[in-house]
């Protein structure tokens, strides 16, 4: 079955942009929509926004401005870049398979906290 | 943004009871609903999707029922492995949102 990993760095300083990858194994990114979610710690969790293969994306209104995504099909990964961060996106950031409506398969997640 | 909410927030429960978890939309949905169980440090699993429809390999012990505004997901008969925490999440109307989750535990 498709597997997602994200990589990234986990401490990210305030003002600055988080960058995360996700590389997806046993499965093709090409033909299908992926997605990106956060969970802040505690709390609930955020659609940050979806993107498909060709490299069209969906972004969360809320964070609209704050957000690109981009797709490499030649190394099946998919990015998330999040700008000017505080420590309200501090969160567990999950990569997903699907973004039309149900995620099917969920990365494990990473940590990103934001602190100087 | 439709807001999800769940109740109840915790559930505790015995193997082998039968448990009910509610999911209300802020406004009708239809039955553009899904199920994640999600346990300690592990990814989300998709369970059901378009309200009622078990996802492949998903016990036939869950249930999900419900359209519009409110919504049940059901254990008939509760098991050591579905002792976890489970969210809803809407996708009628984007962003999709999810419900604040339901943990449940051990009594």
């Amino acid at each position: 079955q498709v597997q997602l990993q994200e990589s990234g760095p986990g401490l990210v300083k305030p003002s600055e942009t988080l960058s995360l990858t996700c590389t997806v194994s046993n499965g093709s990114i090409s033909g299908y929509y992926w997605s990106w979610i956060r969970q802040p710690p505690g709390k609930g969790l955020e659609w940050i926004g979806y993107l498909y293969s060709s490299g069209s994306t969906n972004y969360n209104p809320s964070l609209k401005n704050r957000v690109t995504f981009s797709v490499d099909a030649s190394k099946n990964q998919f990015s998330l870049q999040l700008s000017s961060v505080t420590a309200a996106d501090t969160a567990v950031y999950y990569c997903a398979k699907g973004g039309g409506g149900v995620v099917d398969y969920w990365g494990q997640g990473t940590l990103v906290t934001v602190s100087s | 943004d439709i807001q999800m909410t769940q109740s109840p927030s915790t559930l505790s429960a015995s193997v082998g009871d039968r448990v009910t978890i509610t999911c209300r939309a802020s406004q009708s949905i239809s039955t553009w609903l899904a199920w994640y169980q999600q346990k300690p440090g592990k990814a989300p699993k998709l369970l059901i999707y378009k309200t009622s429809t078990l996802e492949s390999g998903v016990p036939s012990t869950f249930s999900g029922r419900g359209s519009g505004t409110e919504f049940t997901l059901t254990i008939s008969s509760l098991q050591p492995d579905d002792f976890a925490s489970y969210f809803c999440q809407q996708y009628n109307t984007y962003p999709w949102t999810f419900g604040q989750g339901t943990k449940v535990e051990i009594k």
